[in-house]
């Protein structure tokens, strides 16, 4: 099984801050790899796939990189809706979540 | 406007079973590969189960293989999740979700959600 490893768990930030989220794949998924942003009570949002394409729609301070087994989301300027749980997904292989990044207001 | 919309979820007891549905709507539902995922209170996100547009490939994470079953009616543009064996542990809310592109040769991402059930195994 293919295992997902986001880091941090938490991130602290302010609106305008530039961030970055972290994460790994036990083993090469290529660029088979999205990101989603949950918040609670709602379904979550498909932001990025193939590890960097932006989803239509979505803003573009949103971005992703990376491939084979170390990926990041950067959220260029932090909006105050930016606030959030984020998670990356691998679907090389069935589907396996990272354990998610909550994104709190410093 | 594209939209899944879940029904079927409850409280039962460990042991008992319930069928989950997903109704579809504003595409074509034949076309797409379908999956659910849940989450437990407090928890991630867990992918659960997929099934190819044709019905011909279905796969289950391993916590759930030999008790849930999966299937669909395109006729219906209708998706479903058969559970038995219900443990305490498979209390989540369970979400649909289509599988990005028409008529994909295997998984993609999950470009459409539903806002998903509620299931609560406890006695």
């Amino acid at each position: 099984d293919i295992q997902m490893t986001q880091s941090p768990s938490t991130l602290s930030a302010f609106v305008g801050d530039r961030v970055t989220i972290t994460c790994r794949a036990s083993q090469s998924i290529s660029s088979w790899l999205a990101w989603y942003q949950e918040k609670p009570g709602k379904a979550p949002k498909l932001l990025i796939y193939k590890a960097s394409s932006l989803e239509s729609g979505v803003p573009s301070r949103f971005s992703g990189s990376g491939s084979g087994t170390e990926f990041t989301l950067t959220i260029s300027s932090l909006q105050p809706d930016d606030f959030a749980t984020y998670y990356c997904q691998q679907y090389k292989t069935y589907y396996t979540f990272g354990q998610g990044t909550k994104l709190e207001i410093k | 406007e594209v939209q899944l919309v879940e029904s079927g979820g409850g409280l039962v007891q460990p042991g008992g079973s319930l069928r989950l549905s997903c109704a579809a709507s504003a595409f074509t539902f034949s076309s797409y590969n379908m999956n659910w995922v849940r989450q437990a209170p407090g928890k991630g996100l867990e992918w659960v189960s997929y099934i190819s547009s044709s019905s011909s490939t279905v796969y289950y994470a391993d916590s759930v293989k030999g008790r849930f079953t999966i299937s669909r009616d395109n006729a219906k543009n209708s998706l479903y999740l058969q559970m038995t064996s219900l443990r305490d542990e498979d209390t989540a809310v369970y979400y649909c979700a289509r599988g990005a592109g028409i008529a994909a040769p295997g998984t993609s991402q999950q470009d459409v959600w539903g806002q998903g059930t509620t299931v609560t195994v406890s006695s």
